[in-house]
C-alpha cells in the first residue's frame, strides 16, 4: 500500500529552527509537495521537490532524497504565525497526490 | 471572484438526504479535485476531473458522484448521506494534472450528517 509518515505534533520556540520529517512509500514518484494549513483554513502550497537536494524559499527550505524515500521541511526564524499544520504529499504514478496526516507545529514565545 | 469558491461553508444534514456541494474556480484550470479531510487522516481524494467533460474515481469514491459540464464548476453530490460522510470537504484545482502543477484549494465545506 501507499504510505506517508510524518510526526503528529511538534513544539518549537519563536525565533528557533524546526525540521519536520516525512517518509514515504508510494507506487511511483512524480514529486513531493509541502503545504501549510492553519486551523480551519484551506491548505496552501509551500514547496515542490522532484530532484534530490535542497530547495530554499525564504525562511522555508525543503529537502528530498528519493533513494531514501525521505523529505524534510526546514523552518527558520520561527514566528508565531508559523503555528499551523504542515502536510507532506507525494504524487504517485497515476499523478494523484497521496497525503500524510500532517504535523501540527506549536510555536511557543 | 478570484480563485476557488465553495458553498455552503457548513451544513448539517439528516441521514438519507441528498446534498450537493458546489465548487467554482475562475482560474481557467483544467484539472479539479474533491478531497475529504478527517481528523488524524490525510486528505483523501474522492473524485477528480482532468478536463471538462471527464471525471475519474479517487481513493474513496463510494457514496459520491461528480460532474464536469464546464471548466469552472465541479459539484460533488451525496445521493443519500450517511454519518460516516461527516467531514470537511475541500475542492482544489490545478492548471493541468501534471506533476509540476500546484493544486490550489477552496476554503472548504464542513458537513455534519446526523
Amino acid at each position: 500500500g501507499q504510505n506517508i509518515d510524518q510526526p503528529t505534533e511538534m513544539t518549537a520556540t519563536e525565533g528557533a529552527i524546526v525540521q519536520i520529517n516525512c517518509t514515504y512509500q508510494t507506487s511511483g514518484f512524480n514529486g513531493l509537495f509541502w503545504y501549510q494549513q492553519h486551523a480551519g483554513e484551506a491548505p496552501t502550497f509551500l514547496s515542490y521537490n522532484v530532484l534530490d537536494g535542497l530547495e530554499e524559499k525564504g525562511r522555508f527550505s525543503s529537502f528530498l532524497s528519493r533513494s531514501k524515500g525521505y523529505s524534510y521541511l526546514l523552518l527558520k526564524e520561527l514566528q508565531m504565525k508559523d503555528s499551523a499544520s504542515y502536510l507532506c504529499a507525494v504524487m504517485d504514478s497515476n499523478y494523484q497526490l497521496i497525503w500524510g496526516a500532517g504535523t501540527k507545529l506549536i510555536i511557543k514565545p | 471572484i478570484a480563485g476557488i469558491t465553495q458553498a455552503p461553508t457548513s451544513q448539517i444534514l439528516a441521514a438519507g438526504r441528498r446534498m450537493t456541494l458546489r465548487c467554482t474556480q475562475d482560474m481557467r484550470h483544467n484539472a479539479m479535485y474533491w478531497y475529504r479531510q478527517d481528523l488524524g487522516l490525510g486528505l483523501r481524494l474522492i473524485h477528480y476531473s482532468n478536463t471538462a467533460g471527464t471525471t475519474g474515481k479517487g481513493e474513496v469514491p463510494d457514496g459520491y458522484s461528480v460532474s464536469r459540464a464546464n471548466t469552472d464548476d465541479f459539484p460533488l453530490t451525496l445521493a443519500s448521506a450517511v454519518p460516516s460522510q461527516t467531514s470537511v470537504y475541500f475542492c482544489a484545482s490545478s492548471g493541468t494534472s501534471a506533476s509540476t502543477d500546484t493544486q490550489y484549494f477552496g476554503p472548504g465545506t464542513r458537513l455534519t450528517v446526523l
